[in-house]
């Protein structure tokens, strides 16, 4: 699986839009761009997914750069309990085991 | 609720005593895995399982062991405890027969061997 980078920290207003960008630019054409994110020490919960197109559903967007080489998670309207750290994760076709590889992900402080 | 339940969530143990973490997820989930998660180590797999009878090791299975006799369970074991296994625990499970699905994860289990 490709490796990602991430900034290791990043502040937002309360309100805002938070874009959390993520370099990955050795993935391959099958590989997919996950988005988890972990509230202080509470279980990872995922958030969204893309391949190529961009995504959205009901906590957040998803842009893929058109070389697939890096992506933004858009959070349209943070609010406190959107303090977390944020993982990008890219992930291949394993039929064999669903690992995730986590990295040092972004922490995110939403500010009042 | 859909959910996957880890007991117990806080366990201080000591150095050699047996203990097992439980992991329970009703939502019929083929695929069941744990991680630990350690500062500055982010959270790394230690054992998986695909199926009923079927597990396999993650990437730091040393000092653990898994059996899943069936599908909703797939406790954690620790034979002799040492401290090097304080850390966080979490188990999670995903839907079968889709690579690309979301993992559900349990709400931690915080595990001190002294």
């Amino acid at each position: 699986d490709a490796k990602t980078t991430q900034p290791p920290s990043m502040d937002c207003a309360e309100g805002r839009a938070a874009n959390l960008p993520c370099n990955h630019s050795t993935i391959s054409g099958n590989e997919y761009v996950y988005w988890y994110r972990q509230i202080h020490s509470q279980g990872p919960q995922y958030i969204i997914h893309g391949l190529k197109n961009n995504e959205t559903n009901e906590m957040a967007s998803l842009i893929i750069t058109e070389d697939r080489k890096s992506s933004t998670l858009i959070l349209p309207h943070a609010t406190l309990r959107d303090t977390a750290v944020y993982y990008c994760i890219v992930r291949g076709r394993n039929v064999n085991t669903d690992k995730l590889i986590f990295g040092t992900g972004t922490r995110l402080q939403v500010f009042p | 609720e859909a959910q996957v339940t880890q007991n117990p969530r806080y366990l201080i143990t000591v150095t050699g005593k047996k203990l097992t973490v439980t992991c329970s997820q009703n939502m019929n989930h083929e695929y069941m895995s744990w991680y630990r998660q350690d500062p500055g180590l982010g959270l790394r797999q230690i054992y998986y399982s695909m199926n009923v009878e079927v597990t396999d090791k993650g990437d730091v299975p040393e000092g653990y062991k898994v059996s899943r006799k069936e599908k909703r369970n797939f406790p954690l074991i620790l034979e002799s405890p040492s401290p090097n296994q304080t850390s966080l625990y979490f188990c999670a499970s995903s839907p079968p027969g889709q690579p690309y699905n979301e993992q559900f994860f349990g709400p931690g289990t915080r595990l001190t061997v002294l």
